[in-house]
């Protein structure tokens, strides 16, 4: 079974443009999290969607991010524009409904660099 | 949500049983305790979970006191492949969003 894939898995960008990350959960995976951790800072959490639906964001740092999660499957990370401090890891975990476990399985993280 | 510390690094032997403690005195009644592993260049992963006294599975142990103010993650004979950061987390039950919340973690570095 295939696990969590993002991409890209670096990306390097100017200060004020755009860049989108994208996320694919295993497959039948409802639950799908964004983490990001930012230079000498803890992992924290974005947002979580089921399936198409946003049932959390109240971890989204301020309006340049944008997720989308259209047809619950695949997501997507967008930063517009980007600024110095959005680099860092961002890590995309997801799980299924109904697990009584805490167990989201996470995606190896897109390191995002804005120079 | 509870407010968890852990050491910040560990060393160890290869071959050595390894305990890391986590306190977690503000626990409410609905809260679990996860622990999750994470290697350099990829995300974390989980190891175990737990709501009171002893559980066990392939990898590891996780040891809750009665009071569940505290707990501690068991590695038995550890390999240097074991080193990595483990973080404790604290997670309720039922919340709608299972947003985990991550510490600094531990760093364990095993030695040959």
């Amino acid at each position: 079974e295939a696990g969590v894939t993002q991409f890209p898995s670096h990306s390097v960008i100017e200060k004020g443009q755009t860049v989108t990350l994208r996320c694919d959960p295993i497959s039948g995976h409802d639950n799908l999290y964004w983490y990001r951790r930012v230079m000498g800072k803890e992992i924290k959490f974005l947002l979580h969607f089921v399936k198409e639906s946003k049932q959390d964001e109240s971890g989204m740092p301020n309006n340049r991010f944008l997720a989308e999660r259209t047809g619950g499957t695949y997501s997507t990370l967008k930063v517009q524009p980007a600024e110095l401090e959005d680099s860092g890891v961002y890590f995309c975990a997801s799980s299924q409904v109904g697990d009584t476990t805490y167990e989201q399985y996470f995606g190896p993280g897109t390191r995002l660099t804005v120079t | 949500l509870a407010k968890t510390t852990q050491p910040i690094s560990m060393d160890s032997y290869e071959g050595q049983e390894v305990n890391i403690t986590c306190s977690h005195n503000n626990i409410a009644t609905n809260d679990y305790i996860t622990w999750y592993q994470q290697f350099p260049s990829q995300g974390p992963r989980f190891i175990i979970q737990g709501y009171k006294t002893k559980v066990t599975n392939e990898v590891a142990s996780l040891f809750i006191p009665a009071d569940r103010k505290s707990s501690t993650l068991s590695l038995p004979r550890v390999s240097l492949s074991d080193t990595a950061v483990y973080y404790c987390l604290v997670t309720a039950l039922g919340a709608g969003s299972y947003q985990l919340t991550f510490g600094k973690g531990t760093k364990l570095s095993v030695i040959p």
